[in-house]
């Protein structure tokens, strides 16, 4: 079974440009989180998809970041346009049962996102 | 904030037993232990997770104390690829309002030493 990927692992943008990262989840999960880790910093929560719907958006920065999972499948985050301090680590995660929370949460290995 | 409170780093040898504390002196009654490793470059992989009864699994065990206010997690025979940041992380369980979120503290930085 495939874990959960994304895609691409790294990515060097110009401050100002714009930056699409994907998130493929376990097949068959339907929460779906983005984490991000800046330098220096603890990793961080960014928003959780229940399969389609936004559940909690309560982590995300600013407006510069939109995060969408069309069809409650992969969910891309953009950050539109980048700015230095969004250079860091950002993870995706997914677990299977909405309502189980005891159900551990499978991480991806991150996209290394460097704005110069 | 993170509610849990570890050491920032430990050492272990080689084929001895890793004993990483935690405390948590604040959690709630429906809030699970959960324990994750980061190993250099990669994304957090989960270990083990417990309410208040111990547990072990294939890489790991942990030992909740009785008024749940901190625990251990023994990896019994530690490699050098054990060698990575581990979390101790206090999780909502149902019905509540972090829907499962995950709170990453600092963690411990374990080294394996040969």
């Amino acid at each position: 079974e495939a874990g959960v990927t994304q895609f691409p692992s790294h990515s060097v943008i110009e401050k100002g440009q714009t930056v699409t990262l994907r998130c493929d989840p376990i097949s068959g999960h339907d929460n779906l989180y983005w984490y991000r880790r800046v330098m220096g910093k603890e990793i961080k929560f960014l928003l959780h998809f229940v399969k389609e719907s936004k559940q909690d958006e309560s982590g995300m920065p600013n407006n510069r970041f939109l995060a969408e999972r069309t069809g409650g499948t992969y969910s891309t985050l953009k950050v539109q346009p980048a700015e230095l301090e969004d250079s860091g680590v950002y993870f995706c995660a997914s677990s299977q049962d909405f309502v189980q929370w005891n159900t551990e949460a499978f991480f991806g290995q991150g996209t290394r996102l460097t704005v110069v | 904030d993170a509610k849990t409170t570890q050491p920032t780093s430990m050492d272990c040898a080689e084929g001895r037993a890793a004993n990483l504390p935690c405390n948590h002196s604040t959690i709630s009654g429906n809030e699970y232990v959960y324990w994750y490793r980061q190993i250099h470059s990669q994304g957090p992989q989960y270990i083990i997770h417990g309410l208040k009864n111990n547990e072990t699994n294939e890489m790991a065990s942990l030992i909740i104390t009785e008024d749940r206010k901190s625990s251990t997690l023994i990896l019994p025979h530690a490699t050098l690829r054990d060698t990575a940041v581990y979390y101790c992380i206090v999780r909502e369980n149902a019905g509540g309002t972090s829907y499962g979120k995950l709170t990453f503290g600092q963690g411990t930085i374990l080294t394996v030493h040969p």
